[in-house]
């Protein structure tokens, strides 16, 4: 099994500040089968970013994937107050999905 | 608009089985181009795939629990399901139906999402 790991697990920051989140995968991962989610409380997850840098649609351009092996990485650009959520990258390798633990953003 | 619409009991006895039904609405469960999944999520905690089927029965199951689990789908009514035996209380989660695109594998339509407790 492929294990994501999420860092950091939280993210303080202010709204127009840059968040980087990282994504790294125990073995190299297929660039076109890594995503990213949004997940706000008591909502379900939202793709982001399919393909590792490709946005899904409806998502503004300041989300942005980018990465390939083992090392992925989500940059959000210009934090929206809408953007404080909880976020996942997912891989998908051998018919089998794993998630990333979630890095928390959250407004300092 | 696709929709995705799990339904089921919000409680289960251990040791019993949870079964879900996912009703997909404004699409075909019948495309060549999706997967239709289930991931759970246990309150306060992270993301778990269950398992996914394809519109013609072809089914993948997450490896630890395998020999639990069942999905299965009725094109028919453009419903998948969800069975998965014996539960116990790590089985209490937010369950969720999704759809994944082939190729890409990315969930990009999900349910509201649905809390079943695992209690006597």
């Amino acid at each position: 099994e492929i294990v994501l790991t999420q860092s950091p697990g939280t993210l303080s920051l202010s709204p127009g500040e840059t968040a980087t989140l990282s994504c790294r995968a125990s073995q190299s991962v297929s660039s076109s089968y890594l995503a990213w989610y949004q997940q706000k409380p008591g909502q379900a997850p939202r793709l982001l970013i399919y393909a590792a840098s490709s946005r899904a649609t409806g998502i503004p351009d300041r989300f942005s994937g980018s990465g390939s092996g083992t090392d992925f990485t989500l940059t959000i650009s210009r934090l929206e107050p809408e953007d404080f959520a909880v976020y996942y990258c997912q891989q998908y390798v051998n018919s089998q999905y794993t998630f990333g633990q979630g890095t928390k953003v959250e407004i300092k | 608009q696709l929709q995705l619409q799990e339904s089921g009991p919000g409680l289960v006895k251990p040791s019993e089985t949870l079964s879900l039904t996912c009703t997909v609405s404004g699409g075909s469960i019948s495309s060549n181009s999706y997967y239709w999944g289930w991931i759970r999520q246990p309150p306060g905690k992270g993301l778990e795939w269950i398992g996914s089927i394809y519109y013609s029965g072809t089914t993948y199951y997450n490896a630890s629990l395998n020999s639990r689990v069942t999905i299965s789908v009725d094109t028919s009514k453009n419903q998948f399901s969800l069975k998965l035996r014996s539960v116990t209380a790590a089985d209490t989660a937010v369950y969720y139906c999704a759809r994944a695109r082939r190729g890409s594998q990315g969930f990009d339509y999900w349910g509201q999402g649905t809390l079943v407790a695992v209690s006597s």
